[in-house]
């Protein structure tokens, strides 16, 4: 069964940081480009980054360029979000997800909330 | 950057009509990168519709979407009651994602 699982979801201080994990199983991790994408409480759906199935090709949304960073590990099937410099609207919860130009599998989610 | 409209924002129907929920782009857009995902409350977005009108695997056919360059349609033939829900369309242009704001379907 293919399957996606996000960790590290939290509570953290406008200006801290925070570190999300994804991982994966069921399936070829290291063929897959691979996803964030965020939704705001009662809100929509916002991409934040990809990865390349090597790693050699990485994008951010405008929004969180230069304070995150994507990463993975495709020995250990794991994807990675580094949260820097939070801010109260990046309060949301974060899927990890999988596909070139279109998300076909979903993890459940981390609720990520922003707050002092 | 292209922006995606969706209408209506809500659409209040009964089990078993019809639904055609609407999926407008800012500009042409190629047909091969537009999807749609249904999400229910409390859970991830699935997959419903790749390259405007592929179904995903999965999904029943009652399930539809069609069209091209700026305007795509998704048609549910026959409301189930587990189609009550938000629909999002979804494009891929110059290394962005973008989604629409949503639809809600709800019962009338």
């Amino acid at each position: 069964e293919v399957q996606l699982v996000e960790s590290g979801g939290g509570l953290v201080q406008p200006g801290g940081s925070l570190r999300l994990s994804c991982a994966a199983s069921g399936f070829t991790f290291s063929t897959f480009w691979m996803h964030w994408v965020r939704q705001a409480p009662g809100k929509g759906l916002v991409w934040v980054s990809r990865i390349s199935s090597d790693g050699s090709i990485i994008d951010y949304a405008d929004s969180v360029k230069g304070r995150f960073t994507i990463s993975r590990d495709n020995a250990k099937n794991t994807l990675d979000l580094q949260m820097n410099s939070l801010r109260a609207e990046d309060t949301a919860i974060y899927f990890c997800t999988r596909g070139s130009y279109r998300f076909d599998c979903w993890g459940p989610g981390a609720l990520v909330s922003v707050s002092s | 950057e292209i922006v995606l409209t969706q209408s209506p924002g809500t659409l209040s129907l009964s089990p078993g009509e019809r639904a055609t929920l609407s999926c407008r782009a800012s500009q042409s857009v190629s047909a091969n990168f537009l999807a749609w995902y249904q999400q229910k409350l409390g859970q991830p977005p699935r997959l419903l519709i790749y390259g405007a009108s592929n179904r995903a695997t999965g999904i029943p056919d009652r399930f539809s979407g069609s069209g091209s360059g700026t305007d795509f349609t998704l048609t549910i033939s026959r409301l189930e009651p587990e189609d009550f829900a938000v629909y999002y369309c979804q494009l891929y242009d110059s290394s962005l994602f973008t989604f629409g704001p949503g639809t809600k379907v709800d019962i009338k």
